[in-house]
This record gives C-alpha cells, structure tokens and sequence, in this order.
C-alpha cells in the first residue's frame, strides 16, 4: 500500500518559470514531511523539510506548502534554471517511530528547458 | 571527508550468485538504512538497522540479508532467492536521536549507489 502518492510523474518548464510537485498522505501520524533531489547516477539528497506545526517554509527558491487537514504538502521551485533538472522525492516518517522510516513517493521528473 | 560510500558503482551478477554490496559512513551516525530504486516507483525500504548487532526488516526484506557488526559498516547481501534483483541500491544514515526539537538529526544521508544488473 503505498502511503504518499506524488504527482506528476514528469514536467517540463521553461526557464524561469515555476515547478510544482504535489504530494497526499494517508498516515496522520507522519510529523516529518522532507523533499529530496536526485540527479542521475546518484544518491538523493535532502533538499527542504517541514514538519506539520507550519504551513509554509522557504529556502531560497524552494518553497514547502502544506495543508494538514487535506493531507497535503507541495514543493514550488521559484525561477527554474537548468541545474534544477533532476527527479525530486518527497517522504514522510514520524520522528518518534521505531527506525525514524522515510516513507517516499513515486518521484517526480523535472526537466527546466533554457 | 565526512561521508557514505559504497561499492561497487556497478556490479553484474549471474543467475543463482549471491552479492555482497557494501556500504561503509564516517559520520558517526547509529542508523543505517538500505534502499531499493525501480524506475517510477521511488525508493523502498529493504532493511534498517539503528544500532550494533540489531537489524528490523523494511517493506521489502525477502530474498536480502544484512549484518551490523560495526557501527560504520552495514553490508548488504543479495542472495539467489531474490526473484528480481536488478535495480539501484542505495545507502543511508542518519544519527540517532531525532525529536521535535531537533529536526536536523532527521536527515538520512544517502551514498551514491550501487547499480546490480543480473546476467
């Protein structure tokens, strides 16, 4: 059963423009709610995280949204460039569970075109 | 370099063989965790292991074994009861300890990858 669903699989945008990911969960008891990105060939590595007490974070041009009653959380990439192409991950654990185990979506496909 | 590594980047295996991939930190870190990557479908748990001489199962554990005999090494071994094995694995840890109000020791780490190709 898979526990976080994301959405799209894939998506182009032009540079400059604004990507957004979406992510549901069922487990209301997740209360970790990290994004990873991950180029080819290589492992993902944790680009911003939010935990469920705030609505919004912003690092640089990555915003986290989330709405805990709809059982949602998005990432936006502000000003797209080229480098962000990558496939991105979102996850959810709850931090006082055994093993603190990431449960991740299916990923997301990014592709910025200059 | 503080870090994770892992070995072989590419490993091709013959029907029946049992692998072992390795997966070596120097973080410090007390857990440690072992990926599987298909295409479309994310990352999987194959098993954890949060301190010395202790492993759990993840979601899909069977036909994988693991050891944890020190704190900087959990190998992983593929064995020939694995009906699909080829894939990406990954390596992770993260240090212990994680709570409300230290949201930084959360992060798993990953290595780089092993990428397994049976023949």
């Amino acid at each position: 059963q898979q526990q976080v669903k994301q959405s799209p699989q894939s998506l182009i945008v032009q540079k400059g423009g604004i990507s957004i990911i979406n992510c549901a969960y069922e487990n209301t008891a997740f209360d970790y709610f990290p994004w990873y990105q991950q180029f080819p060939g290589k492992g993902p590595a944790l680009l911003i995280a939010i935990r469920p007490d705030v609505s919004e974070k912003k690092e640089g041009r990555f915003t986290i949204s989330f709405n805990k009653s709809a059982k949602q959380f998005s990432l936006h990439i502000m000003d797209s460039q080229p480098g962000d192409s990558a496939t991105y991950f979102c996850a959810a654990s709850r931090l006082k569970a055994a093993g603190n185990k990431l449960t991740f979506g299916g990923g997301t496909r990014v592709l910025v075109k200059p | 370099d503080g870090g994770i590594t892992q070995s072989p980047k590419y490993l091709f295996r013959k029907e029946g063989q049992n692998v072992t991939l390795s997966c070596e930190q120097n973080l410090n870190h007390d857990a440690m965790y072992w990926y599987r990557q298909d295409p479309g479908q994310g990352l999987r748990l194959i098993y954890y292991s949060q301190i010395v001489n202790d492993f759990q199962k993840g979601d899909i554990a069977e036909g994988y074994s693991v050891s944890r005999e020190k704190k900087e090494s959990f190998p992983l071994t593929v064995t020939s009861a694995q009906k699909n094995p080829t894939a990406f694995y990954l390596c992770a840890s993260r240090s212990a300890g994680a709570t409300q109000s230290s949201p930084g020791t959360d992060t798993q780490y990953f290595g780089p990858g092993t990428r397994l190709t049976v023949l």
